[in-house]
Protein backbone atom coordinates (compact mmCIF):
# COMPACT_ATOMS: atom_id res chain seq x y z
CA UNK A 1 0.00 0.00 0.00
CA UNK A 2 1.52 3.26 -0.71
CA UNK A 3 2.07 6.00 1.92
CA UNK A 4 0.17 8.68 0.30
CA UNK A 5 -2.94 8.14 -2.05
CA UNK A 6 -4.68 10.02 -4.37
CA UNK A 7 -7.46 9.59 -7.24
CA UNK A 8 -5.08 10.43 -10.40
CA UNK A 9 -7.59 12.13 -12.08
CA UNK A 10 -8.37 14.08 -14.50
CA UNK A 11 -10.65 15.83 -13.61
CA UNK A 12 -12.38 17.97 -16.17
CA UNK A 13 -14.46 20.86 -14.86
CA UNK A 14 -15.76 24.28 -16.88
CA UNK A 15 -15.03 27.11 -15.40
CA UNK A 16 -16.29 28.67 -12.18
CA UNK A 17 -16.94 24.72 -11.26
CA UNK A 18 -16.05 23.83 -7.78
CA UNK A 19 -13.99 20.48 -7.39
CA UNK A 20 -12.70 18.29 -4.48
CA UNK A 21 -9.85 16.43 -4.33
CA UNK A 22 -9.32 13.61 -1.46
CA UNK A 23 -6.26 12.25 -0.13
CA UNK A 24 -5.43 9.45 2.49
CA UNK A 25 -2.24 8.68 4.20
CA UNK A 26 -1.39 5.11 6.08
CA UNK A 27 1.50 6.41 8.50
CA UNK A 28 -0.85 7.47 11.80
CA UNK A 29 2.04 8.63 13.05
CA UNK A 30 2.48 11.65 10.50
CA UNK A 31 2.91 15.28 11.70
CA UNK A 32 1.92 17.60 9.01
CA UNK A 33 0.27 17.86 5.38
CA UNK A 34 0.85 20.17 2.47
CA UNK A 35 -0.60 20.53 -0.81
CA UNK A 36 1.50 21.14 -3.88
CA UNK A 37 0.87 22.36 -7.19
CA UNK A 38 2.78 21.57 -10.28
CA UNK A 39 2.28 22.61 -13.06
CA UNK A 40 2.97 21.01 -16.47
CA UNK A 41 7.18 20.14 -17.28
CA UNK A 42 7.54 22.39 -14.22
CA UNK A 43 8.73 22.16 -10.67
CA UNK A 44 6.38 21.28 -7.51
CA UNK A 45 5.25 24.25 -5.50
CA UNK A 46 3.78 24.91 -1.64
CA UNK A 47 0.34 25.65 -2.36
CA UNK A 48 -0.93 25.40 1.50
CA UNK A 49 -0.55 24.00 4.52
CA UNK A 50 -3.21 21.83 6.34
CA UNK A 51 -4.23 22.13 9.39
CA UNK A 52 -7.00 20.06 11.92
CA UNK A 53 -9.37 22.84 12.06
CA UNK A 54 -9.46 23.53 8.40
CA UNK A 55 -7.80 26.11 6.69
CA UNK A 56 -8.62 28.64 3.17
CA UNK A 57 -6.56 30.59 1.36
CA UNK A 58 -9.09 32.66 -0.67
CA UNK A 59 -10.66 30.01 -3.51
CA UNK A 60 -8.98 27.15 -1.88
CA UNK A 61 -10.04 25.52 1.38
CA UNK A 62 -8.06 22.40 2.82
CA UNK A 63 -9.24 19.74 5.59
CA UNK A 64 -7.57 17.29 7.36
CA UNK A 65 -8.69 14.32 9.22
CA UNK A 66 -6.76 12.46 11.46
CA UNK A 67 -9.18 10.01 12.66
CA UNK A 68 -9.71 8.95 8.86
CA UNK A 69 -6.10 9.56 7.92
CA UNK A 70 -7.50 11.62 5.23
CA UNK A 71 -6.94 15.27 3.33
CA UNK A 72 -8.68 17.19 0.39
CA UNK A 73 -8.58 19.87 -1.29
CA UNK A 74 -11.43 21.69 -2.51
CA UNK A 75 -11.23 25.14 -4.99
CA UNK A 76 -14.22 26.93 -5.58
CA UNK A 77 -14.65 29.13 -8.43
CA UNK A 78 -11.81 27.45 -10.62
CA UNK A 79 -10.32 29.28 -13.38
CA UNK A 80 -8.57 28.50 -16.39
CA UNK A 81 -4.95 28.87 -14.51
CA UNK A 82 -5.87 26.19 -11.85
CA UNK A 83 -5.23 24.00 -14.56
CA UNK A 84 -2.41 21.85 -12.73
CA UNK A 85 -1.62 18.36 -11.03
CA UNK A 86 -2.30 18.78 -7.12
CA UNK A 87 0.02 16.65 -5.26
CA UNK A 88 -0.58 15.27 -1.28
CA UNK A 89 1.66 15.58 0.84
CA UNK A 90 2.75 14.11 4.31
CA UNK A 91 5.52 14.55 6.63
CA UNK A 92 6.72 12.95 9.17
CA UNK A 93 10.29 13.75 9.00
CA UNK A 94 10.18 13.62 5.06
CA UNK A 95 7.97 14.85 2.78
CA UNK A 96 6.30 11.78 1.06
CA UNK A 97 4.40 12.68 -2.11
CA UNK A 98 1.18 11.56 -3.39
CA UNK A 99 1.18 10.81 -6.99
CA UNK A 100 -0.91 13.88 -7.69
CA UNK A 101 -4.31 14.56 -9.28
CA UNK A 102 -4.50 16.06 -12.57
CA UNK A 103 -6.85 18.80 -12.55
CA UNK A 104 -8.03 20.51 -16.23
CA UNK A 105 -10.69 23.80 -16.24
CA UNK A 106 -12.07 24.32 -19.84
CA UNK A 107 -13.35 27.45 -20.67
CA UNK B 1 17.44 36.21 -5.66
CA UNK B 2 18.00 33.22 -7.80
CA UNK B 3 16.22 29.87 -7.13
CA UNK B 4 17.41 26.39 -6.99
CA UNK B 5 20.04 25.83 -9.97
CA UNK B 6 20.22 22.05 -11.97
CA UNK B 7 22.02 21.41 -15.04
CA UNK B 8 21.63 20.36 -17.23
CA UNK B 9 18.24 20.43 -18.34
CA UNK B 10 17.80 17.85 -20.29
CA UNK B 11 20.19 14.84 -20.81
CA UNK B 12 20.16 11.94 -23.31
CA UNK B 13 22.66 9.36 -22.92
CA UNK B 14 23.37 5.62 -24.39
CA UNK B 15 22.53 2.98 -21.71
CA UNK B 16 25.77 2.31 -19.91
CA UNK B 17 27.01 5.64 -19.60
CA UNK B 18 27.92 8.00 -16.85
CA UNK B 19 25.63 10.95 -16.21
CA UNK B 20 26.15 13.41 -13.32
CA UNK B 21 23.60 15.60 -12.82
CA UNK B 22 24.33 18.88 -10.57
CA UNK B 23 22.65 21.68 -8.18
CA UNK B 24 23.26 24.80 -6.83
CA UNK B 25 20.68 25.07 -3.55
CA UNK B 26 19.46 28.81 -2.55
CA UNK B 27 21.71 30.53 -0.58
CA UNK B 28 21.89 29.94 3.14
CA UNK B 29 19.82 26.87 2.85
CA UNK B 30 20.98 23.98 4.92
CA UNK B 31 18.95 21.12 3.79
CA UNK B 32 19.40 19.90 -0.10
CA UNK B 33 17.28 16.91 -1.94
CA UNK B 34 17.15 15.02 -4.17
CA UNK B 35 14.02 13.76 -5.95
CA UNK B 36 13.41 11.36 -8.84
CA UNK B 37 9.70 12.01 -10.72
CA UNK B 38 8.53 9.48 -13.80
CA UNK B 39 4.84 8.52 -14.11
CA UNK B 40 4.67 5.02 -12.68
CA UNK B 41 6.43 6.20 -9.63
CA UNK B 42 5.34 9.76 -8.92
CA UNK B 43 7.98 11.88 -7.01
CA UNK B 44 10.02 10.03 -4.87
CA UNK B 45 13.30 11.30 -2.04
CA UNK B 46 16.24 9.55 -3.48
CA UNK B 47 18.78 11.41 -0.64
CA UNK B 48 18.88 14.35 1.34
CA UNK B 49 21.71 16.12 3.11
CA UNK B 50 21.96 18.75 5.81
CA UNK B 51 25.17 20.96 6.38
CA UNK B 52 26.37 19.32 3.87
CA UNK B 53 26.01 15.47 5.04
CA UNK B 54 24.07 12.81 4.13
CA UNK B 55 21.32 12.39 6.34
CA UNK B 56 18.84 9.98 4.73
CA UNK B 57 19.75 7.77 1.59
CA UNK B 58 17.48 4.84 1.68
CA UNK B 59 15.90 6.19 -1.34
CA UNK B 60 18.59 5.40 -3.43
CA UNK B 61 17.41 2.85 -5.62
CA UNK B 62 20.83 0.68 -6.14
CA UNK B 63 24.44 0.80 -6.04
CA UNK B 64 25.06 2.80 -9.40
CA UNK B 65 23.69 5.83 -7.76
CA UNK B 66 25.95 8.14 -5.55
CA UNK B 67 25.37 11.76 -4.82
CA UNK B 68 27.52 14.22 -3.14
CA UNK B 69 27.47 17.44 -1.45
CA UNK B 70 31.32 18.81 -1.05
CA UNK B 71 29.81 22.71 0.10
CA UNK B 72 26.98 24.26 0.66
CA UNK B 73 26.59 25.47 -2.63
CA UNK B 74 27.18 22.39 -5.05
CA UNK B 75 25.78 18.72 -5.12
CA UNK B 76 25.25 15.82 -7.77
CA UNK B 77 23.50 13.03 -8.40
CA UNK B 78 25.93 10.12 -10.68
CA UNK B 79 24.46 7.56 -11.86
CA UNK B 80 27.07 5.18 -13.44
CA UNK B 81 26.06 2.60 -15.35
CA UNK B 82 23.27 4.53 -16.69
CA UNK B 83 20.45 2.05 -17.43
CA UNK B 84 17.03 2.74 -19.51
CA UNK B 85 14.46 2.33 -16.40
CA UNK B 86 16.79 5.14 -14.92
CA UNK B 87 15.02 7.73 -17.52
CA UNK B 88 12.67 10.45 -15.28
CA UNK B 89 12.73 14.13 -14.07
CA UNK B 90 15.22 14.31 -11.38
CA UNK B 91 14.53 17.84 -9.01
CA UNK B 92 16.62 18.98 -6.62
CA UNK B 93 15.21 20.62 -3.36
CA UNK B 94 16.46 22.91 -1.27
CA UNK B 95 15.15 24.98 2.15
CA UNK B 96 15.93 26.11 6.27
CA UNK B 97 15.73 23.98 9.35
CA UNK B 98 12.45 26.55 10.20
CA UNK B 99 10.80 26.07 6.58
CA UNK B 100 11.22 22.65 6.70
CA UNK B 101 9.11 22.58 9.58
CA UNK B 102 6.72 24.14 7.49
CA UNK B 103 6.95 22.25 4.48
CA UNK B 104 8.07 24.11 2.51
CA UNK B 105 11.00 23.18 -0.17
CA UNK B 106 11.85 25.08 -3.29
CA UNK B 107 12.63 22.89 -6.28
CA UNK B 108 14.65 23.47 -9.01
CA UNK B 109 13.48 23.63 -12.87
CA UNK B 110 14.35 19.77 -12.99
CA UNK B 111 16.67 17.63 -15.17
CA UNK B 112 15.10 15.37 -17.69
CA UNK B 113 16.87 12.21 -18.43
CA UNK B 114 16.82 10.38 -21.02
CA UNK B 115 18.94 6.82 -21.39
CA UNK B 116 18.32 4.63 -24.50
Amino acid sequence: RKEVEQDPGPFNVPEGATVAFNCTYSNSASQSFFWYRQDCRKEPKLLMSVYSSGNEDGRFTAQLNRASQYISLLIRDSKLSDSATYLCVVQGGKLIFGQGTELSVKP
Amino acid sequence: DAGVIQSPRHEVTEMGQEVTLRCKPISGHDYLFWYRQTMMRGLELLIYFNNNVPIDDSGMPEDRFSAKMPNASFSTLKIQPSEPRDSAVYFCASTTSGMALGGTQYFGPGTRLTVL
